[in-house]
């Protein structure tokens, strides 16, 4: 079983829309959740990050974690083109565990 | 900071040459983790180190690959012989990990053997 899992998509979603994007993970000591943007032919880059459970907001960003379900979601409100990533769902235990990544298109 | 610097950042070698991929982390940083990405694969860790000691090498896909941290501010992934199959983007990342702050993420190297 792997470690972090994603939904690989591709997940489509019109400009204005709400993207949501969702990840589960094996190991209840997991501690930090974090969310990755991958542009392509780029390196991921951090966006969010989440401790407890809970939302936590961050502009059009929102980050929830429901560890008593091993659940982690990124919700991107008013998704704009530049959007258009890949996401990467990552949890740390003693080393990070990346899911393969969600694909995200905002169509114009 | 530079932030994680890695180098090269593209690499063309032909089958059976000897590869080799290097890593400085960001100064202060002291778990490094090397990743290889493919479309198929994804992200995956192959090793990571803890204060320059190799933690978890399970993600090493065989004897051809190996890594090293000689020291804080260096590492290295080698491939010996090198084989098309392995021809991938290979990401460096660093992170304070017992502090719970997320890794960051060198610009990779882009492997390509023919």
């Amino acid at each position: 079983q792997k470690e972090v899992e994603q939904n690989s998509g591709p997940l489509s979603v019109p400009e204005g829309a709400i993207a949501s994007l969702n990840c589960t993970y094996s190991d209840r000591g997991s501690q930090s959740f974090f969310w990755y943007r991958q542009y392509s032919g780029k390196s991921p880059e951090l966006i969010m990050f989440i401790y407890s459970n809970g939302d936590k907001e961050d502009g059009r960003f929102t980050a929830q974690l429901n560890k008593a379900s091993q659940y982690v979601s990124l919700l991107i409100r008013d998704s704009q083109p530049s959007d258009s990533a890949t996401y990467l769902c990552a949890v740390t235990g003693n080393q990070f565990y990346f899911g393969t990544g969600t694909s995200l298109t905002v169509i114009p | 900071d530079a932030g994680v610097i890695q180098s090269p950042r593209h690499e063309v070698t032909e089958m059976g040459q000897e590869v080799t991929l290097r890593c400085k982390p960001i100064s202060g940083h002291n778990s490094l983790f090397w990743y290889r990405q493919t479309m198929m694969r994804g992200l995956e860790l192959l090793i990571y180190f803890n204060n320059n000691v190799p933690i978890d090498d399970s993600g090493m896909p065989e004897d051809r690959f190996s890594a090293k941290m000689p020291n804080a501010s260096f590492s290295t992934l080698k491939i010996q012989p090198s084989e098309p199959r392995d021809s991938a983007v290979y990401f460096c990342a660093s992170s304070l990990l017992q502090r719970n702050t997320e890794a960051f993420f060198g610009q990779g190297t882009r492997l390509t053997v023919v």
